[in-house]
């Protein structure tokens, strides 16, 4: 597609219940990244897949949150058991591989996910 | 000590004059810089992008890298009420994996 497509735009929950969140980045590029925004604030890092290389989760805040991407593509954030403080825009960015030592290409975003638990 | 620190707004500035937004980093190895602009209930946005110590400019944008003093800066002249949003400083960190992104200045510019 032509931008970052994420899935649902919207999602309202109950709290103690599962959800999955969908990404499907920009084709050809190999980095996807998942950020939380919190009302009024700052973009949370939270998970970064680089091709067939070991995700960095070092961002995730609990083992309640999880993330895959299959075949280098389509990526899922799942997070389980929703708690209230769950509650935010879920952003989901694409980005070209960078060069051999050069550095990180610009990142695309998607347009959110937002999820409210009630 | 935050990983990326921008200056507190909210930043108001008259219309036509220069905004100055401020970025400062812990990492010193880092090396890619970037803002991006957010208007309000949308995603952010790519503006600039900066790898080098010095100026870079786009239009009525400029990017100022000091690596050794760890700051990066975005200055907007003739600013004009379409560029009220929040910008985001976000910095490449060594690894090469994660971008770090800064808590995001208001900027209002009045007409």
């Amino acid at each position: 597609g032509a931008g970052v497509s994420q899935s649902p735009s919207n999602k309202v929950t109950e709290k103690g219940k599962d959800v999955e969140l969908r990404c499907d980045p920009i084709s050809g590029h190999t980095a996807l990244y998942w950020y939380r925004q919190s009302l009024g604030q700052g973009l949370e890092f939270l998970i970064y897949f680089q091709g067939n290389s070991a995700p960095d989760k070092s961002g995730l805040p609990s083992d309640r949150f999880s993330a895959e991407r299959t075949g280098g593509s389509v990526s899922t954030l799942t997070i389980q058991r929703t708690q209230q403080e769950d509650s935010a825009v879920y952003l989901c960015a694409s980005s070209l591989k960078p060069g051999s030592g050069g550095p990180n290409s610009p990142l695309h975003f998607g347009n959110g996910t937002r999820l409210t638990v009630t | 000590q935050k990983e990326v620190e921008q200056n507190s707004g909210p930043l108001s500035v008259p219309e036509g004059a220069i905004a100055s937004l401020n970025c400062t980093y812990s990492d010193r190895g880092s090396q890619s810089f970037f803002w991006y602009r957010q208007y309000s209930g949308k995603s952010p946005e790519l503006i600039m992008f900066i790898y080098s110590n010095g100026d870079k400019e786009d239009g009525r944008f400029t990017a100022q890298l000091n690596k050794a003093s760890q700051y990066v800066s975005l200055l907007i002249r003739d600013s004009q009420p379409s560029d009220s949003a929040t910008y985001l400083c976000a910095v490449q960190e060594t690894s090469g994996s994660r971008l770090t992104f800064g808590e995001g200045t208001q900027l209002t510019v009045n007409p």
